[in-house]
């Protein structure tokens, strides 16, 4: 398996803009996750799903911020509208179980201008 | 609340010892893990604990004491490209209907010299 593919990996965008994030989590892992990397914060956790449906996304930080799951093979992260406070690293995860570790993608590098 | 320590940085010299601490303070445990993060790239995976002790693989051992909130990752014989952050990260449970959270902490920066 490829492991955890994210797209686009760096993405610079006006204030404003619709900015939507993809991943293709591990096949076969029925949890996917959503996390947050800035150097002030830390690694956040944003949203998690379990067998495509949301369970967790308290995390989430406001309504400018989305996640959906059609189906198994595949998330996005949308941002509408995206201000500068939102760069940051945003990494999608995947995972077997809750108790299993979580196998991270390469991250997409958000910069909001 | 979640709350995880961890120094933000260390440094420590090619062929040593070096050894990592992660103090938490979290709503119910479940397990805590280490992974390392090469800047620029991913997180990944390095070690799980829930039960106290100390788990050894290869190089690394990671140890946990649920008593005291309180675990450490050990690094030994350590080489040029063991530096990175190494992120603790705790799982609890999330009052949500069976879910738990994840929650890191900061991380910290390892610097390896000669």
């Amino acid at each position: 398996d490829a492991g955890v593919i994210q797209s686009p990996r760096h993405e610079v965008t006006e204030m404003g803009q619709e900015v939507t994030l993809r991943c293709k989590p591990i096949s076969g892992h029925d949890y996917l996750f959503w996390y947050r990397q800035t150097m002030m914060r830390g690694l956040e956790l944003l949203i998690y799903f379990n067998n495509n449906v949301p369970i967790d996304d308290s995390g989430m930080p406001e309504d400018r911020f989305s996640a959906k799951m059609p189906n198994a093979s595949f998330s996005t992260l949308k941002i509408q509208p995206s201000e500068p406070r939102d760069s940051a690293v945003y990494f999608c995860a995947s995972s077997l179980a809750l108790t299993a570790e979580a196998f991270f993608g390469q991250g997409t590098r958000l910069t909001v201008v | 609340g979640q709350n995880i320590d961890q120094p933000t940085e260390m440094t420590a010299t090619e062929g040593a010892i070096v050894q990592i601490n992660c103090t938490y303070q979290t709503s119910g445990f479940n397990g805590l893990f280490w992974y390392q993060q090469h800047a620029g790239e991913a997180p990944t995976f390095l070690s799980y604990n829930v039960l106290d002790g100390l788990e050894e693989k290869g190089r690394f051992s990671s140890f946990l004491s649920r008593s005291k909130g309180y675990s450490y990752l050990l690094l030994k014989e350590l080489q040029m490209k063991d530096s990175a952050s190494y992120l603790c990260a705790v799982r609890s449970p999330y009052s949500g209907a069976g879910s738990y959270q994840l929650t890191f902490g900061k991380g910290t920066k390892l610097s390896v010299i000669p």
